[in-house]
């Protein structure tokens, strides 16, 4: 089954508490983003990855890292957690040619 | 600075009836637009797109129309269903190289049996 997995689903972690989320996709998808939801701002973008080796910022980089060393994965990591990073976290693929994005199940994240 | 917006937080309709979800955008750089439909606690996933050298796509009930001079989107859904009950965002993006995708606020559509 083509699918977006995120590991964790669900995590409450305390302010400055390294943590990273992981998302791989099984559709050898070369595009891979970030996507944070918060209420009344919609969904906004982290950072993207066009390739492996090759991400770049989306609209709301800071405090966030990533990294693409293969293709099926790209973790999202806070080094360095903050309250105003709790927040629905989507990671979502895409084929280098189309625009349709297949999101994954999402991670909510609270940060106390 | 919102690039993409829809104005309507929500909105309610009657089983067979049309739904019109509403999107303004501001950038005229924007060269593609999409839907995207979003249960609770699933991801969103995609639901018809339209190019700028479109004014219209259909797929089935859904309808996107593009209105470029007044930066205006819209998605016409006919006959509205109790399943079509979601969150829509329309999504907007600049440029084939980047496929960086900008999304709007959300509307709620409730379809009333």
């Amino acid at each position: 089954e083509a699918q977006v997995t995120q590991n964790p689903r669900y995590l409450i972690t305390v302010t400055g508490k390294k943590l990273t989320v992981t998302c791989s996709q099984n559709m050898n998808h070369e595009y891979m983003s970030w996507y944070r939801q918060d209420p009344g701002l919609g969904l906004r973008q982290i950072y993207y990855s066009m390739n492996v080796e090759v991400t770049d910022k989306g609209d709301v980089p800071e405090g966030y890292k990533v990294s693409r060393k293969e293709k099926r994965n790209f973790p999202l990591i806070l080094e360095s957690p903050s309250p105003n990073q709790t927040s629905l976290y989507f990671c979502a693929s895409a084929t280098g040619i189309y625009y349709e994005q297949y999101f994954g199940p999402g991670t909510r994240l609270t940060v106390t | 600075d919102q690039q993409v917006k829809q104005n309507s937080p929500s909105l309610s309709v009657q089983e067979g009836r049309i739904s019109i979800l509403n999107c303004d955008y501001t950038n005229s750089m924007f060269d593609y637009f999409l839907w995207y439909k979003k249960y609770p606690a699933e991801g969103p996933t995609f639901l018809i797109s339209i190019s700028s050298i479109k004014d219209k796509n259909e797929d089935g009930r859904f309808t996107v129309f593009l209105n470029k001079s007044a930066k205006h989107l819209s998605l016409h859904i006919v006959p509205s269903q109790p399943g079509d009950s979601a969150v829509y965002f329309c999504a907007a993006s600049v440029g084939g190289a980047t496929n960086k995708l900008i999304f709007g606020t959300g509307t709620l559509l409730a379809v009333q049996p």
